[in-house]
């Protein structure tokens, strides 16, 4: 157990809605990191918060947003879903930005089936 | 564009014999690698690093090795056992200008038989 944690651990929704993915970080840390994990595809980068400001940036699309709160959890909104969107989207945590050895603490994951 | 690449998808060793996991990135600006393991259904878990000041660290039976010059990481697992059979994944951190976000490569995946 990572101490992250991610709900919901599946979801499954229609072409065009719109999706919450939420994230809890391990206790203490300050940083939250979001990545994709598509079908054949290493885990894709999308986007950095650090107590509650946005840090780093990937490859994260326009209709993607992310934010962290004061209790410093997170959320991935995800709009006008696409077929392609389905794919594993994982929350990580790190003690700060700095990443210190660079370990990042995953969460199991939310995997989005659009249909 | 995929900076960090691990070109094998798959790989299968014997039990007790070396499990030999290689990486390739293409930017000079990582200063930082990683390896991460991945069992089905969770959630990537930490397995080893290596700073880029260094070209080997080691850690029980796994030991990383970088080459800078050639860009290329490799993750050594002697004995394999049948538990190390998951999904491995190479990551690269830019640093603090990146935040610190990792980059990470497609994975292998390494079966160890019995």
């Amino acid at each position: 157990d990572s101490g992250v944690t991610q709900t919901p651990k599946h979801l499954i929704t229609a072409t065009g809605q719109r999706v919450t993915l939420r994230c809890s970080p391990r206790s203490g840390d300050l940083s939250v990191y979001w990545y994709q994990q598509s079908l054949d595809q290493g885990l894709q980068f999308l986007i950095q918060y650090y107590n509650g400001e946005e840090r780093a940036k990937g490859n994260i699309l326009e209709r993607f947003s992310a934010q962290q709160f004061p209790d410093l959890h997170s959320e991935l909104n995800l709009s006008s879903l696409e077929l392609g969107d389905s794919a594993l989207y994982f929350c990580a945590s790190s003690v700060g930005a700095t990443g210190d050895t660079g370990e990042l603490f995953f969460g199991e994951g939310s995997r989005l089936t659009v249909l | 564009d995929q900076q960090v690449k691990q070109n094998s998808p798959s790989l299968s060793v014997q039990e007790g014999r070396i499990s030999i996991l290689n990486c390739d990135y293409t930017n000079s600006m990582f200063d930082y690698f990683l390896w991460y393991k991945k069992y089905p259904a969770e959630g990537p878990t930490f397995l080893i690093s290596i700073s880029s000041i260094k070209d080997k660290n080691e850690d029980g039976r796994f030991t990383v090795f970088l080459n800078k010059s050639a860009k290329h990481l490799s993750l050594h697992i002697v004995p394999s056992q049948p538990g190390d059979s998951a999904v491995y994944f190479c990551a690269a951190s830019g640093g603090y200008y990146s935040g610190y976000a990792l980059n990470f490569g497609k994975g292998t995946s390494l079966l160890v038989t019995p």
